[in-house]
């Protein structure tokens, strides 16, 4: 099993352009999550999804898009990023809400300039 | 609001014992965990508890009270890989994962 996968693992964007982070996972988890870290912060909920067609918004949804059409895959999308956007973005997933573990992705380090 | 508080930073002897404390009030309460980060990596699952009292796993162990809104990790045998980041998180009542900003813990020789 490949676990949680993520691509880019590294991206500069301009100020206003767009683009989608990808996330995908093999061990068919039904929850899935798009956190955000900032340096000396703790991880942030972006959005969440319990399952294909289902997704809800966390603490920092703000400036982020996502949609979940498969069980596989969770992608996260940037409209118009702000230089506030640059962080590290991590994927993770769990079979359920109570699951006593969340396996996270390498993460996805991303500037906005 | 809720809130998770652990030191920034901690530095400890190789071979030795640390314990890196917690405090959380959330919104309900289902669950804490410890992850550990090592630099420029994801985080990985160490302990989970949800009931009051020790859980022992390996040289690490967690400890839970939930009167008193406190956990600890204690790490025993300290080995230089172990320098990294150990986050705490509270299951909330929304079943939301709640983060402590990390402890970065650094291990001298």
């Amino acid at each position: 099993n490949a676990g949680v996968t993520q691509t880019p693992k590294f991206r500069i964007l301009k100020i206003g352009q767009s683009m989608t982070l990808q996330c995908a996972q093999d061990m068919n988890h039904n929850y899935m999550y798009w956190y955000r870290q900032d340096p000396g912060m703790g991880l942030k909920l972006i959005y969440y999804s319990v399952g294909a067609g289902i997704t809800d918004k966390g603490e920092v949804p703000n400036g982020y898009n996502v949609s979940r059409s498969t069980t596989e895959d969770f992608p996260l999308r940037l409209e118009l990023a702000a230089p506030s956007q640059t962080s590290v973005y991590f994927c993770a997933s769990s079979y359920s809400s109570n699951s006593y573990e969340q396996y996270f992705g390498p993460g996805t380090r991303l500037t906005v300039t | 609001g809720q809130n998770i508080d652990q030191p920034t930073e901690m530095t400890a002897t190789e071979g030795a014992i640390v314990q890196i404390n917690c405090t959380y009030q959330t919104s309900g309460f289902n669950g804490l965990f410890w992850y550990q980060q090592h630099a420029g990596e994801a985080p990985t699952f160490l302990s989970y508890n949800v009931l009051d009292g020790l859980e022992e796993k390996g040289r690490f162990s967690s400890f839970l009270s939930r009167s008193k809104g406190y956990s600890y990790l204690l790490l025993k045998e300290l080995q230089m890989k172990d320098s990294a980041s150990y986050l705490c998180a509270v299951r909330d009542q929304d079943y939301q994962l709640i983060w402590g900003a990390g402890t970065k813990l650094i291990i001298k020789p």
